[in-house]
């Protein structure tokens, strides 16, 4: 079966770093995505990563290794509004989204 | 970046009734869109792939005559809810394919039944 794991819940502080890791089974790999959801709105596309190493984005940074099947979302000076969903998510190889169930981060001051 | 729309935003029905979500591209045509369920605190659910000018395809476990999909033109497909439950109430949101892999998704539906 398709599978994806990523941690439930992650706590960090206001400026600090946090890293939240993705690992996937998937059948076939045709890119990985890393969306961010606040509550009662709809994913907001953050970074796609086909290639393997790291992409980076501002304050966001996304690492994929296909041979590992892994990959981690890495977030820097962290603010207040950072705290939502992470969601990773793979497409197989019919260029379907197969969803991780998402990492709360909380952003303490 | 490219938009997409859904109407309405919030919708409350009775029991037994149908509700019809809309889900626009505004600015690009998306030949293929994507409809998707999300419970609280859940991740994403793909209900169906939905294909301009032909039959959307259903995941396991979506019952096609209670959700009916309609891709009518390259910038809108419908779902209609048919005899809403409770169970149904749930947050809907449709996403637009443009290129090989960029999905953008529109801000979602919070369906109530009551």
């Amino acid at each position: 079966g398709q599978n994806i794991d990523q941690p439930t819940e992650m706590t960090a502080t206001e400026g600090a770093i946090v890293q939240i890791n993705c690992t996937y089974q998937t059948s076939g790999f045709n890119g990985l995505f890393w969306y961010q959801q606040h509550a009662g709105e709809a994913p907001t596309f953050l970074s796609y990563n086909v290639l393997d190493g790291l992409e980076e984005k501002g304050r966001f940074s996304s690492f994929l290794s296909r041979s590992k099947g892994y990959s981690y979302l890495l977030l820097k000076e962290l603010q207040m509004k950072d705290s939502a969903s992470y969601l990773c998510a793979v497409t197989d190889s019919n260029y379907q989204l197969i969803w991780g169930a998402g990492t709360k981060l909380i952003i303490k001051p | 970046g490219a938009v997409v729309s859904q109407h309405p935003s919030r919708v409350i029905c009775k029991s037994g009734t149908s509700v019809k979500i809309e889900c626009r591209s505004l600015d690009f045509q998306a030949t293929t869109m994507f409809w998707y369920r999300q419970f609280p605190k859940q991740s994403l659910m793909l209900m169906a792939t939905s294909n301009e000018g032909s039959k959307a395809t259903y995941e396991q476990g979506v019952e096609k005559d209670k959700f009916l999909i309609n891709h009518a033109s390259l910038t809108l497909s419908t779902l209609t809810v048919t005899s809403a439950h409770p169970e149904d109430s749930s947050f809907y949101i449709c996403s637009a394919l443009t290129g090989a892999y960029e999905q953008y998704f529109g801000p979602g539906t919070r369906l109530t039944v009551t």
